[in-house]
């Protein structure tokens, strides 16, 4: 199965923008990348996702390295409520999209 | 908004009990997760479910386990036989296409003593 490796935790200020790393060596072409959050005591809350092509939604923006061995989460102005662990998953297609987690960043946001 | 909902939010159980799970996923989505969360770790892909049947599984979901979707509402998780080591948390998720987000409900809290 493909992984992912996330740094264990990063801080960020309140209002300042916020960049979650995540490398993902081996994976395939067919493989798309998720983000998923978790708040605590709550369940995963999907984040954004892509393929190729950076992608932005209301929550945040993705950036995808050229060689897709990487990418990075965005969130442009991070408030408190955005404080939870942070999941970079691969979803494989020849396992049926099945996401595949790792440990997550947890991210703590400073006032 | 509609929302993933799960029952109970906490059960406790004797080892060797049969626990079911349930979830109501969102009404017009067509596939179905089960995921768990042991305390302090990440969270593990157990079992898809779409149009009726099991899709995907993982190692975890060994014979204990089993999934049915009864009445077009509902979908459960069947735990035969708990052990401790299935104390977990369980979220049920649903989503309209597989590779789309993926909705997920609060969770069960499972404690097997």
């Amino acid at each position: 199965d493909a992984k992912t490796t996330q740094p264990n935790s990063m801080e960020s200020n309140e209002e300042e923008p916020v960049h979650l790393p995540c490398n993902h060596s081996t994976i395939s072409g067919t493989d798309y990348i998720h983000w998923y959050r978790q708040l605590p005591s709550q369940g995963p809350e999907y984040v954004i996702h892509g393929l190729t092509s950076n992608v932005n939604n209301r929550m945040a923006s993705l950036a995808i390295a050229e060689d897709r061995k990487s990418s990075t989460l965005i969130l442009h102005r991070a408030t408190l409520r955005d404080a939870a662990v942070y999941y970079c998953i691969l979803s494989p297609m020849d396992s049926n999209y099945q996401l595949i987690w790792g440990a997550g960043t947890k991210l703590i946001i400073k006032p | 908004e509609p929302e993933v909902t799960q029952t109970p939010s906490h059960q406790v159980t004797q080892m060797g009990q049969e626990v079911i799970l349930r979830c109501v996923p969102i009404s017009n989505h067509l596939y179905f997760y089960w995921y768990r969360q042991i305390l302090g770790q990440k969270v593990e892909f157990l079992v898809s479910f779409y149009n009726n049947e099991i899709s995907e599984k993982s190692e975890i979901f060994d014979d204990q386990f089993s999934v049915e979707r009864p009445d077009g509402s509902n979908f459960t998780l069947k735990i035969r036989s708990t052990k401790l080591e299935d104390s977990a948390m369980y979220f049920c998720a649903s989503t309209s296409g597989r590779n789309n987000e993926q909705f997920f409900g609060p969770g069960t809290r499972l404690t097997v003593l």
